[in-house]
């Protein structure tokens, strides 16, 4: 079962344009939420996370957005830059046990 | 390098034979987590460990593949029988629960083939 899914397998901006890179759920329970940046050959790397009880976590040019009635969480960079070009995975856990991954967006900035 | 060590990096195998995975995680985390990545996916869990213990086990974890951490350190996942399935990416990460979201860190993973 797919609790957690990234609908768009890639995406490609412009540098220091806007990447918006979309994720939604279905577990209700589901009370952190963070983003995971994955460049080839090597593991996931944590970027940001949001608790249920935020809408909005910003850490310089990243910012995650989270509509808990929609069950939809977004990652927003700004200005992207070619060094961002990697797969980004969603990822959300109950009471920090069993966290969920997406299946992954592939971002590709161009310069 | 204080990361989170896998070794190997790849394992090619024949259908039928035994692997051993081993993980190093992060010295100061109690959690050792080990996933299992296929191409176009995302990491999907098979078992983690609060120190020695093993608490969660996935239904995709068979009777095939075991875990162990011995003295709540390393760990190892082995994969008895392998199957051409069985192919896939093996991460392990480890983490510390400190108050927050806990953060996993994550190793480079074994990549795993079998013919």
């Amino acid at each position: 079962d797919q609790q957690v899914k990234q609908n768009s397998p890639s995406l490609s901006v412009q540098e220091g344009r806007i990447s918006i890179l979309n994720c939604d759920y279905t577990n209700s329970m589901f009370d952190y939420f963070l983003w995971y940046k994955k460049y080839p050959a090597e593991g996931p790397t944590f970027l940001i996370s949001i608790s249920s009880i935020k809408d909005k976590n910003e850490d310089g040019r990243f910012t995650v957005f989270l509509n808990k009635s929609a069950k939809h969480l977004s990652l927003h960079i700004v200005p992207s830059q070619p060094g961002d070009s990697a797969v980004y995975f969603c990822a959300a856990s109950e009471s920090n046990n069993d966290m969920r991954f997406g299946a992954g967006t592939r971002l590709t900035v161009k310069p | 390098d204080t990361g989170v060590s896998q070794n190997p990096r790849h394992k090619i195998t024949k259908r039928g034979q035994n692997v051993t995975f081993r993980c190093d995680p992060i010295s100061e985390h109690n959690r050792l987590y080990w996933y299992r990545q296929t191409l176009g996916q995302g990491p999907e869990f098979l078992t983690y460990f609060q120190n020695e213990a093993q608490l969660e086990k996935s239904r995709l974890l068979s009777d095939r593949f075991s875990a162990e951490r011995p003295k709540g350190s390393f760990s190892t996942l082995e994969i008895q029988r392998t199957e051409q399935g069985d192919s896939a990416m093996y991460l392990c990460a480890s983490s510390l629960i400190s108050g927050g979201a806990e953060k996993l860190f994550f190793g480079s993973g074994t990549q795993l083939s079998v013919l």
